[in-house]
């Protein structure tokens, strides 16, 4: 059974810090997502990361794919308050969209 | 990408009572997909629904509490039935892009049950 976990589960961090959100997953995968969510909105798709050492940077976030380790990172580089959000990982090892896990998400808060 | 809306975009309901949740794409796709998000929990995929097909339920879900239509190509619905306060979510469909492996989600509806 695919699992898929998350670290930390929440986070606390100052305007203009750096920190990395881990996602490990139990069983191989081709496939890892991350999303963002704002309370009450739906999610928003971040990156996806589809080979073993695949990198992929957006503006202050860079997501990292590790197969043989079956880890993520997503690392955010000075954060800023509008980066408060809900991220969440999810891995996918079926061909399409079947068997898709999300894990717990990580609650970041940016603080001033 | 894909835009997706959903209808209602939220509801409360009775106790005993069903409530159908419509799920719309702008494009064709083969394969859609309904989540639901328990209050401040994640999101746990409850069926994937092929056109022309019987749905496809997640451990845990059942056809007879979680009817699923698709009609065509750019259309379904969940339908959640004998409602408890239990089913007190935020239900969502998603469509993935079958070159870019993309998962898209609709902006989801909210369900309370009194």
């Amino acid at each position: 059974e695919l699992k898929v976990e998350q670290n930390p589960l929440f986070l606390s961090m100052q305007e203009g810090k750096n920190y990395t959100i881990y996602c490990n997953y139990s069983t191989t995968s081709d496939r890892l997502y991350w999303y963002r969510q704002d309370p009450g909105k739906s999610l928003e798709s971040l990156f996806v990361l589809l080979s073993n050492g695949a990198v992929k940077q957006e503006g202050r976030l860079m997501a990292s794919l590790d197969t043989k380790a079956r880890l993520s990172t997503l690392h955010i580089t000075a954060a800023v308050h509008d980066l408060s959000a809900t991220y969440f990982c999810a891995v996918g090892n079926d061909p399409h969209g079947q068997n898709f896990v999300f894990g717990p998400g990580t609650r970041l808060s940016v603080l001033p | 990408s894909a835009v997706i809306s959903q209808k209602p975009s939220r509801d409360i309901c009775q106790r005993g009572t069903s409530l159908t949740i419509q799920c719309q794409v702008d494009s064709q796709v083969t394969m859609m997909f309904w989540y639901r998000q328990q209050p401040g929990q994640s999101l746990t995929l409850i069926a994937t629904a092929n056109q022309g097909s019987e749905a496809t339920y997640e451990s845990g879900f059942v056809i007879d509490k979680f009817p699923i239509s698709r009609p065509n190509l750019t259309f379904s619905t969940l339908t959640v039935s004998n409602l408890s306060p239990e089913d007190s979510s935020i239900y969502l469909c998603s469509v993935e892009d079958l070159y870019s492996y993309e998962q898209y989600f609709g902006p989801g509806t909210r369900l309370t049950v009194t």
